[in-house]
C-alpha cells in the first residue's frame, strides 16, 4: 500500500495562475484533509472532507477550492494564486473523522507563489 | 473555535536529559490529544495520543499526560537521543471533531 499520495511535489507559480493538488489513499479512509504548513504556524486546517460526498471549511479556507472527486480522491484548487500561499501543503486521511482520528500524512506539496 | 498554544518553539536537550514540550487548549469539550513528531524533510507522523477519559500514558521513553481542569497537555521524552531531534506538533480535536495542531516545538538533541 502506498499510503496518502501527494502530486505534485514541487510547484512555482506566479501571482494569479491556478492550479491543482491532488491527493488519493489507498487505505479505504473516510475522512480526507488539506492541511498547509508555515514557519512558526504549525498546520493549519484549509478544509476537510468527513465522508465522500461531503466537503467543509477548515481554519483557513479562503483562496481555495476543493473536490472530493470520489472515497480515494480529494484535490485542492488554488483559483488565482497570491504570494501569501506560498507553503507546503499536507493531504492526509483518517479511518474516520469521528470513530477514527489517526492522520496518515502524505509527503508535502512544497509550492511557491512569485 | 479550539485554541491550541504550544511552547517552548525551541528546546535544545544534551543527549541522555529528559524533554518536556507543554501545550493548552482552550475548548473545554475537547476530548481527544494527540501528538506528531516531524523529522526534517518528511511527513508528521502520530507518536502518541491520550483521550480524556485517562490523565497519563505512556510508551517506552514517551509519555503524554492531560489536566482537563487547567486544560493543558504535555509530552515528556526521557533518556533523549540525537533521533528524537524532530518538530513536535500537539493538537486537540474540537467539537466539530476536526484536530487544531500547536505551532510546534523544534527539538535538538546535543550528543
Amino acid at each position: 500500500n502506498a499510503g496518502v499520495t501527494q502530486t505534485p511535489k514541487f510547484q512555482v507559480l506566479k501571482t494569479g495562475q491556478s492550479m491543482t493538488l491532488q491527493c488519493a489513499q489507498d487505505m479505504n479512509h473516510n475522512s480526507m484533509y488539506w492541511y498547509r504548513q508555515d514557519p512558526g504556524m504549525g498546520l493549519r486546517l484549509i478544509y476537510y472532507s468527513a465522508s465522500e460526498g461531503t466537503t467543509d471549511k477548515g481554519e483557513v479556507p479562503n483562496g481555495y477550492n476543493v473536490s472530493r472527486l470520489n472515497k480515494r480522491e480529494f484535490s485542492l484548487r488554488l483559483e488565482s494564486a497570491a504570494p501569501s500561499q506560498t507553503s507546503v501543503y499536507f493531504c492526509a486521511s483518517s479511518e474516520h473523522l469521528q470513530i477514527n482520528e489517526k492522520l496518515f500524512f502524505g509527503s508535502g506539496t512544497q509550492l511557491s507563489v512569485l | 473555535g479550539e485554541n491550541v498554544e504550544q511552547h517552548p518553539s525551541t528546546l535544545s536537550v544534551q543527549e541522555g536529559d529528559s524533554a518536556v514540550i507543554k501545550c493548552t487548549y482552550s475548548d473545554s469539550a475537547s476530548n481527544y490529544f494527540p501528538w506528531y513528531k516531524q523529522e526534517l524533510g518528511k511527513r508528521p507522523q502520530l507518536i502518541i495520543d491520550i483521550r480524556s477519559n485517562v490523565g497519563e500514558k505512556k510508551d517506552q521513553r514517551i509519555a503524554v499526560t492531560l489536566n482537563k481542569t487547567a486544560k493543558h497537555f504535555s509530552l515528556h521524552i526521557t533518556e533523549t537521543q540525537p533521533e528524537d531531534s524532530a518538530v513536535y506538533f500537539c493538537a486537540a480535536r474540537d467539537s466539530s471533531y476536526k484536530l487544531i495542531f500547536g505551532s510546534g516545538t523544534r527539538l535538538l538533541v546535543r550528543p
